[in-house]
């Protein structure tokens, strides 16, 4: 059964650095041919589901959402199965829910391999920004 | 962000069919590309509800089902039960943006 581990809720300050992980069993996490694209979304409290952006842990393609690039940091250690949502420096508007989701590759003949849905989810990590 | 319009919510009384819609564009659904639908219930993680334009996963009823249509697509819920009070959110790829998006979200009240 693939399941999907996340690290628990964090309270943090303003301008402060912060990496939440996602641990991922039940498949082969380094496996090229077997393995899931790892997502990463924001839910604001309140607000609906947003793409930040996603990561295949075999070969650490990644690929941020134009909203995400530059603001957050996605990486994966294979070692451990996990792969992980990094802030530099969080501001209070990182204030969210963050989930991370597997989904498998498929192929399009437009855009080829990528994971068009994502079946597995974690449990999401709490992230509250306050000073 | 998101460039997948849904309507803010729809309600139904038990037993009745409900349809969410999912309005995109040339960029994304127009462009071929299937379109996902996650059931979120209150306090909980989304789950795989609809994929593969209209592949339900192990566990998920036949209840639920989803078409597609030109730039568009829908979610029909047809029996509607109390357990199916939640948001759902559809998702597809967008060119445009080089990723996926979800849509606006709706949320589901049995009357």
């Amino acid at each position: 059964e693939v399941q999907l581990v996340q690290s628990g809720a964090e309270v943090k300050k303003p301008g402060g650095f912060l990496k939440i992980s996602c641990k991922g069993s039940g498949y082969s996490f380094s496996n090229y041919f077997t393995s899931y694209w790892i997502v990463w979304v924001r839910q604001m409290p309140g607000k609906g589901l947003e793409y930040m952006g996603i990561i295949y842990p075999p070969d650490s393609d990644i690929r941020y959402s134009p909203a995400f690039e530059g603001q957050v940091t996605i990486s994966a250690d294979t070692s451990i199965s996990t792969a992980y949502l990094q802030w530099n420096s969080l501001e209070a508007s990182d204030t969210a829910m963050y989930y991370c989701a597997a989904g498998p590759p498929s192929y399009n003949v437009l855009t080829g391999y990528y994971p068009y849905s994502f079946h597995y989810w974690g449990q999401g990590t709490l992230v509250t920004v306050s000073s | 962000q998101s460039v997948l319009t849904q309507p803010p919510s729809v309600s139904g009384a038990p037993g009745q069919r409900v349809t969410i819609s999912c309005i995109g564009s040339s960029s994304n659904i127009g462009a071929g590309y299937d379109v996902t639908w996650y059931q979120q219930l209150p306090g909980t993680a989304p789950q795989l509800l609809i994929y593969d334009a209209n592949n339900r996963p192990s566990g998920v009823p036949d209840r639920f089902s989803g078409s597609k249509s030109d730039t568009s697509a829908s979610l029909a819920i047809t029996g509607l039960q109390a357990e199916d009070e939640a948001d759902y959110y559809c998702q597809s790829y967008d060119t445009r943006l080089g990723g996926s998006i979800f849509g606006t979200g709706t949320k589901v009240t049995v009357l």
